[in-house]
């Protein structure tokens, strides 16, 4: 059975640093990986999304990597800004089902 | 192309009345699935639907949640006598038939049981 964790649960940054965010899953054979941005009360917002066959992936000032064999993932986001606060899910769906297992999320709080 | 369409964004009922959610999924997609988020908890998978056919509806209570996607109009995820217990944040997303696993969410409906 497939689990994903995220930690931390939640974060709190000065605006301006870098930051990781953190997602580790059970089950290496995943089909790819997904990484998603939730605001409170909205809907989700795909951010990036890594095939299995790939190392890491990168859009703006945010990069994702994938390592299958450990089983983790982190999301980098560089120079953070206030927009940047939100929940961050990390997602996987498995090759022999559809559904996809998500964490619970990282609360970020940019502070000003 | 529009993405996910689901209504209505924010449902009130009160215990014992039925609650019916819609999706549209973006066009050319014929995959539909449901998930709930819990109050402070993460999605759960609830349903995936083909059209006119349930493939895994191994998330879903066994008892007074029902869903469908027919081969005309939206999925209806139905939830009848409902209880406070029910009140979470329900989302569909779709995918194409080449990229199973690349879904697509809509907003979400906000299901609120008095």
């Amino acid at each position: 059975k497939q689990e994903v964790t995220q930690i931390p649960a939640a974060l709190s940054v000065p605006e301006g640093e870098n930051l990781v965010l953190n997602c580790s899953f059970t089950d290496s054979a995943i089909y790819n990986l997904q990484w998603f941005r939730q605001d409170p009360g909205k809907g989700l917002t795909s951010l990036l999304l890594i095939q299995s066959s790939q190392r890491e992936q990168t859009s703006g000032r945010l990069n994702a990597s994938l390592d299958k064999s450990s089983g983790r993932s982190t999301l980098y986001i560089a120079a953070s800004q206030p927009g940047d606060s939100a929940t961050y899910l990390c997602a996987v769906p498995m090759n022999r089902d559809d559904k996809i297992i998500f964490g619970k999320g990282t609360r970020l709080h940019i502070l000003p | 192309n529009a993405g996910v369409m689901q209504n209505p964004r924010h449902l009130v009922r009160r215990r014992g009345q039925e609650a019916r959610l819609r999706c549209s999924p973006m066009k050319g997609h014929s995959h539909v699935y449901w998930y709930r988020q819990l109050p402070e908890e993460g999605l759960k998978f609830m349903v995936y639907l083909q059209k006119e056919n349930i493939i895994d509806e191994s998330g879903m209570p066994k008892e007074r949640f029902s869903a469908e996607f027919p081969k005309e109009g939206p999925s209806i995820l139905r939830i009848q006598q409902v209880v406070r217990g029910d009140s979470a944040a329900y989302f569909c997303a779709s995918s194409p038939d080449l990229r199973r696993n690349e879904q697509f969410f809509g907003p979400g409906t906000r299901l609120t049981v008095l």
